[in-house]
């Protein structure tokens, strides 16, 4: 079965604490995405890749890093300079990174610091 | 700015009541506008793709429309199972990326 997935589902961490959240897809896709979700907002956008070995920032990428090494993975670094990192993080994939395409998700991270 | 405003924020429905939801966009120059539906807990699944005003899809009791200033998510004589966090996207305008409404949450009470 072609998908994304996501892992952990569940993730704790500890004020001052770097923690690495994983996205994989095996769709064969160009695009990935990774979007934060907190209550009662729209998915906001963190970081996106058009390609392998190319990432941009998107509207909150501050506190956030990711690398794109491989056409199937783009992992996602919550760093300690993230102000309020408890969130539903959820990582996406699309054909091809235009305003036409849809982007499929995997089934989300939910972060809490503790 | 690009805007998507999703109303109502809350929908409560009985079985077999039909209803619609609506997402409102201030795109110039839409590209695309997308429907999922959330699970608690869950990634949004795709539903539906439409390109121009005119444009209808429907899947099951689901039937998507698409004005030049909005599109409308009908559903037809829902079930329980229909309860769940609509979701309405848009692609175009001056937004390199996606703009995402804040969802309707849609129970569908037995």
């Amino acid at each position: 079965d072609g998908g994304i997935t996501q892992s952990p589902k569940y993730l704790f961490r500890k004020e001052g604490q770097n923690v690495t959240l994983s996205c994989e897809q095996n769709l064969n896709h160009d695009a990935m995405y990774w979007y934060r979700q907190d209550p009662g907002q729209g998915l906001r956008l963190i970081y996106y890749s058009q390609i392998v070995n190319d990432f941009q920032k998107g509207d909150i990428a501050e506190g956030y890093s990711v690398s794109r090494e491989k056409k199937e993975s783009f992992p996602l670094t919550v760093t300690s300079a993230q102000k309020n990192p408890t969130a539903f993080y959820l990582c996406a994939s699309s054909i091809r990174d235009t305003p036409r395409d849809e982007q499929f998700f995997g089934p989300g991270t939910r972060l809490t610091v503790l | 700015e690009d805007q998507v405003t999703q109303s109502p924020e809350a929908l409560r429905l009985q079985e077999g009541e039909s209803s619609s939801l609506n997402c409102s966009y201030t795109v110039s120059g839409l590209r695309g506008l997308f429907w999922y539906r959330q699970d608690p807990g869950k990634g949004p699944e795709f539903l539906f793709t439409l390109y121009s005003a005119g444009e209808e899809k429907e899947k099951e009791r689901l039937k998507a429309t698409l004005t030049k200033k909005e599109s409308f998510l009908h559903i037809t004589a829902p079930k329980p199972e229909d309860s769940a966090t609509y979701l309405c996207a848009v692609g175009g305008g001056s937004a390199r990326q996606l703009t995402f409404g804040s969802g309707t949450q849609l129970t569908v009470l037995p």
